[in-house]
């Protein structure tokens, strides 16, 4: 089973729904983090978690909210889904002191 | 902010050959990681450096952490069709919290069988 799973795979949505994309591990990790990918500009860092009381904006937080169920559940809320957030969202874990990252399988997001 | 310089962007080889790819930054990093992205698919962890001078391998795969701290380089041998995808890099700036990586732009490997 994988250790970083995201769910829904793939999801086409109408601007101004909600929507909300889910991130589980079992890697026992307390570090979460949310990206999203966009051609030609890479990963880029939404909001991050160190553990379930602290939440962070990463820099490019705005329209997007997080919230951190448990610490292996992080999820990534679009209030109002607009169309330039359209990308491939990825879920990211990491244990307190160590620098690598592991990553879920994506969630590919269009709104239309 | 800071940018890691990833080149090439792309490559076109033949089944068989060697690759070289490499990152560059304008400051110093204390980690560097080599991470393969296939199509649908997250990230993936290839290689993982902590000290100057570090050379390690995985597999066909090795990997440098630059003696500047400056720069990584990686390495594919005797290349083979499942290498295709994007190889990112990633590193943490030295200061910079542990939290914080910053990520190449992503080197696009074709391999011709």
């Amino acid at each position: 089973d994988a250790d970083v799973t995201q769910t829904p795979r793939n999801r086409i949505t109408k601007t101004g729904k909600r929507i909300m994309l889910e991130c589980s591990q079992t890697k026992g990790h307390d570090r979460m983090y949310w990206y999203r990918q966009d051609p030609g500009l890479g990963l880029r860092l939404i909001y991050y978690s160190f553990d379930v009381k602290d939440i962070n904006k990463g820099e490019i937080s705005d329209g997007y909210s997080v919230s951190r169920q448990a610490q292996a559940k992080f999820s990534l809320s679009l209030e109002s889904a607009i169309p330039n957030q359209t990308a491939l969202y990825f879920c990211a874990t990491s244990m307190g002191g160590t620098d690598t990252q592991y990553f879920g399988p994506g969630t590919r997001l269009t709104v239309l | 902010g800071q940018q890691l310089n990833q080149s090439p962007q792309s490559m076109f080889i033949q089944e068989g050959e060697d690759v070289s790819m490499n990152c560059t930054s304008s400051s110093i990093f204390n980690t560097w990681l080599w991470y393969k992205q296939e199509p649908g698919e997250g990230p993936v962890l290839l290689i993982a450096l902590y000290k100057a001078g570090e050379l390690t391998s995985n597999g066909r795969l090795t990997a440098q952490f630059g003696i500047t701290r400056k720069d990584s380089f990686l390495n594919i041998s005797a290349s083979i069709p499942s290498d295709v995808g994007i190889y990112f890099c990633a590193g943490r700036e030295s200061g910079g919290s542990n939290y914080k990586l910053t990520f190449g732009k992503g080197t696009l490997l074709t391999v011709n069988p």
